[in-house]
């Protein structure tokens, strides 16, 4: 069974950095693709990119291009979402989902998300 | 970008009824679509991939079909455990979209 835990809340003043992390344990791909995805208070579902750390492939979405940067540390299995440049409206819970190997842009697993605030 | 619309956006209905949401894709996305139940303050959860394949360990209540740019998603006996949000997803290209989602209430 795979598991994404994530980090925890963090609170940033508009301007700043956060970097939001997301553990993959279980299953029995050592590739394996992951997907962001945000939430506003209240809003619906916003798709940031991805990121295939076996072979560091990265896909943004253009909205967020130049303010968003995925990484991964392959041995502990572990990704990074870093957000650059906060403003308010950055403010919302971040998911990391896993892609189902068979099927692109699929999230079979998800992270249990990390709320970031944004506030001066 | 590929615009994804339900209908309706929330939904009132009792313990036992059948509901049906529809999603629209702005162009045809083939079977492209994936529909997610989300409790509130929970991740979302994938119901139905490829527009009427059930997910493995989803109750049998959940279906849906369609294809090109028309869909539905359908719960045939609305259980206690089913209220939540329900969004349709199109996995076809990129950007990957979200519907706005349905809010599905207790009458």
């Amino acid at each position: 069974q795979v598991q994404l835990v994530q980090s925890g809340t963090e609170v940033r003043k508009p301007g700043s950095s956060v970097k939001v992390s997301c553990k993959a344990s279980g299953g029995t791909s050592n590739t394996y693709t992951l997907n962001w995805v945000r939430q506003a208070p209240g809003q619906g579902l916003e798709w940031m990119g991805r990121i295939i750390p076996k072979f560091d492939i990265k896909n943004y979405a253009q909205k967020f291009r130049g303010r968003v940067t995925f990484t991964a540390d392959e041995s502990a299995r572990t990704a990074y979402m870093e957000l650059s440049s906060l403003r308010s409206e950055d403010a919302a819970v971040y998911f990391c989902a896993r892609e189902e190997p068979q099927y692109d842009f699929l999230f079979d697993y998800w992270g249990q998300g990390t709320l970031v605030s944004v506030s001066s | 970008d590929i615009q994804m619309t339900q209908s309706p956006s929330s939904l009132s209905a009792s313990v036992g009824d059948r509901v049906t949401i529809t999603c629209r894709a702005s162009q045809s996305i083939s079977s492209y679509l994936n529909w997610y139940q989300q409790i509130p303050g929970k991740a979302p959860k994938l119901l139905i991939y490829a527009a009427s394949t059930l997910q493995s360990g989803v109750p049998s209540r959940f279906s849906g079909s369609g294809s090109g740019t028309d869909f539905t998603f359908t719960i045939s006996s609305l259980q206690p455990e089913d209220f939540a949000t329900y969004y349709c997803q199109q996995s076809f290209r990129t950007p990957v979209t979200f519907g706005q989602g349905t809010r599905l209430e207790i009458k």
